[in-house]
């Protein structure tokens, strides 16, 4: 499994754009990259997946570098209800294998 | 809500028993997954099993068994249970297990071991 490096915790204010990055320098030719947040009290929820054009959905934007050694999952506007840990998981084969990821702090 | 369930939400038991944690993976889902989730370990990955059979095994102790029924539900079987197994367990499920297919989990079983 590719390693990842992300930051420990960032913090946002609320209604503000926020780009967490991770690095995946091992990350092979096939692996997808996922991002997964997990909630206070509830279960990881998918987020976003790409392979290496950047991708939208109506949750967040993926941004993929070029030679795909990061990554960064950018939320346009944060929320409140955005708090959360944010896993950045390169993929090759399942099943997901979670690191300790970025905790997200909004301020109101 | 994912669309996976899980039964039963809070589980409480005294150390030696066995219990056993229920997934119902979402419909149309072959793959389901194993998580357990512990203060200071983070989300581990216990088992996969696809359309019934086992696919891979991550650091499941040999007092905890798994499988998966032909109509894909899944259940989580922990026998001999130590204060240390105490944790949040999660399932997890997908359409197949390819990297390029999203998981989605259920709520969680909390299980307290006293």
């Amino acid at each position: 499994d590719a390693k990842t490096t992300q930051p420990n915790s960032m913090e946002s204010n609320e209604e503000e754009p926020v780009h967490l990055p991770c690095n995946h320098s091992t990350i092979s030719g096939t692996d997808y990259i996922h991002w997964y947040r997990q909630l206070p009290s509830q279960g990881p929820e998918y987020v976003i997946h790409g392979l290496t054009s950047n991708v939208n959905n109506r949750m967040a934007s993926l941004a993929i570098a070029e030679d795909r050694k990061s990554s960064t999952l950018i939320l346009h506007r944060a929320t409140l209800r955005d708090a959360a840990v944010y896993y950045c998981i390169p993929l090759g084969r399942t099943p997901l294998v979670f690191g300790k990821g970025t905790r997200l702090s909004v301020i109101a | 809500d994912s669309g996976v369930t899980q039964t039963p939400k809070h589980l409480i038991t005294a150390t030696g028993q066995r219990v056993t944690l229920r997934c119902s993976p979402r419909s149309g889902d072959l793959s389901v997954y194993w998580y357990q989730q512990s203060l200071d370990q983070g989300l581990q990955f216990l088992i996969h099993y696809y359309n019934g059979e086992e696919r891979a095994k991550g650091n499941i102790l040999e007092r905890f068994s798994a499988q998966q029924f032909p109509d894909l539900h899944s259940e989580l079987n922990l026998s001999s249970l130590e204060l240390g197994d105490s944790a949040l367990y999660f399932c997890a499920s997908s359409v197949a297990g390819r990297s390029n297919t999203e998981a989605f989990f259920g709520q969680g079983t909390r299980l307290t071991v006293v």
